[in-house]
């Protein structure tokens, strides 16, 4: 059971490139997530879905894409690099809806995250 | 539109004192509120949830403490550690589509 497994750690990109970002988890989630972390402004959310075939936008979607063809992966797309997408990268999992209010003790799994550099 | 707003941004305290976090949100419409922890590097641990119907929850030397009407939350860790240095973030569940509001993150040191 590996949890979250984010890859890559480390990228460097250079602007107008496009890469992405793979997130997997092996717990049978049906909830995952894209965050993205900046000093100062704490976790915002990119993308999120609701099970495999169903994404929807968060916070700050634009410049990015997402598919989920199947439960365990979710990868997130940068479709043209820019500067201010330098950022720190999380993906979580969890069975029920983050925010949930139905059921205590739904954990959230997060990776440990993907240092991008956009120069 | 909901904020979350964690004061103060750092803590540095001496190790055994007793301390309190705090997290402010401006919409009290919420389903719950969560307390996580980050080290350096690394993801979020979950450490504690609390219910929009519940006052406070506890684990070990943690307790989390909310009160819906004025907007506040608090953690308290009780007899600290060197090993409790991390960043401790709040997030609020303001819908049940799988959103969750991230308060900006206390980080907290404390020395032997």
């Amino acid at each position: 059971n590996a949890g979250v497994t984010q890859t890559p750690k480390f990228q460097v990109l250079k602007t107008g490139q496009s890469m992405t970002l793979q997130c997997a988890q092996d717990m049978n989630h049906e909830y995952m997530s894209w965050y993205r972390q900046d000093p100062g402004m704490g976790l915002r959310l990119i993308h999120y879905s609701v099970g495999a075939g169903i994404t929807d936008q968060g916070e700050v979607p634009n410049g990015y894409n997402v598919s989920r063809s199947t439960t365990e992966d979710f990868p997130l797309r940068l479709l043209s690099a820019a500067p201010s997408q330098t950022s720190v990268y999380f993906c979580a999992s969890s069975f029920q809806p983050p925010s949930s209010g139905v059921m205590s003790g739904n954990t959230i799994y997060f990776g440990e995250g993907s240092w991008l550099t956009v120069v | 539109k909901q904020e979350v707003t964690q004061i103060p941004a750092a803590l540095s305290v001496p190790e055994g004192e007793n301390l309190v976090l705090n997290c402010s949100f401006t919409d009290s419409a919420i389903y719950n509120l969560q307390w996580f922890r980050q080290d350096p590097g690394k993801g979020l641990t979950s450490l504690l949830l609390i219910q929009s119907s519940q006052r406070e929850q506890t684990s070990g030397r943690l307790n989390a403490s909310l009160d819906k009407s004025s907007g506040r939350s608090t953690l308290y860790i009780a007899a600290s550690q060197p090993g409790d240095s991390a960043t401790y973030l709040c997030a609020v569940g303001s819908s049940n589509t799988g959103k969750l509001i991230f308060g900006q993150g206390t980080t907290l040191q404390v020395k032997p």
